[in-house]
């Protein structure tokens, strides 16, 4: 069964901790990304990657990082830089970038304790 | 600056009362707008791309319209399993990557 997977489905964030989603697809696709969703907002993009080894800064990417050493994974770190952290965040992947369609996973929740 | 707006923000319809969503865009050169069904906690699930205006794509009772300036889905006898929030995208021309630039959603409500 192809898809993208995301974990854990709900993360917790002490004040001043890293905190690290999981983002995995196996549907050989070139391109990942990660968006945030706030209530009441579009999703709006934190980083993406065209290739392994390379990424790219999105509109937000302040406060996160991100790898890409392996094609099916783009792992996410939320930083303590990061002061808002609290939102729903997405990832998605592609076959190429211009003009194909992105599939999503199913999400992460985090939260702020 | 690319810009979608979505109207109306909420909609609440009787179970057989069509209806239907509106995207408007502003976007340097279209490449593509896309359509996405977002349930409850989870992520968005692709419905349709559309990429030149006059163009409609349909599925079950969901339909795609696009002229140069929106985009309606128009949703057809529309049931209870058809509530969710509907999101709009586009990609814009000159983009390297596939950027897209989302609106806020509309969110609809199918009572029996």
């Amino acid at each position: 069964d192809g898809g993208i997977t995301q974990s854990p489905k709900y993360l917790f964030r002490k004040e001043g901790q890293n905190v690290t989603l999981s983002c995995e697809q196996n549907l050989n696709h070139d391109a990942m990304y990660w968006y945030r969703q706030d209530p009441g907002q579009g999703l709006r993009l934190i980083y993406y990657s065209q290739i392994v080894n390379d990424f790219q800064k999105g509109d937000i990417a302040e406060g996160y990082s991100v790898s890409r050493e392996k094609k099916e994974s783009f792992p996410l770190t939320v930083t303590s830089a990061q002061k808002n952290p609290t939102a729903f965040y997405l990832c998605a992947s592609s076959t190429q970038t211009a003009k194909e369609t992105q599939y999503f996973g199913p999400g992460t929740r985090l939260l702020v304790l | 600056e690319d810009q979608v707006t979505q109207s109306p923000e909420a909609l609440r319809l009787q179970e057989g009362e069509s209806s239907s969503l509106n995207c408007s865009y502003t976007v340097s050169g279209l490449r593509g707008l896309f359509w996405y069904r977002q349930d409850p906690g989870k992520g968005p699930e692709f419905l349709f791309t559309l990429y030149s205006a006059g163009e409609e794509k349909e599925k079950e009772r969901l339909k795609a319209t696009l002229t140069k300036k929106e985009s309606f889905l128009h949703i057809t006898a529309p049931k209870p399993e058809d509530s969710a929030t509907y999101l709009c995208a586009v990609q814009a021309r000159g983009t390297s990557y596939g950027k897209l630039t989302f609106g806020q959603g509309t969110i609809l409500t199918v009572h029996p």
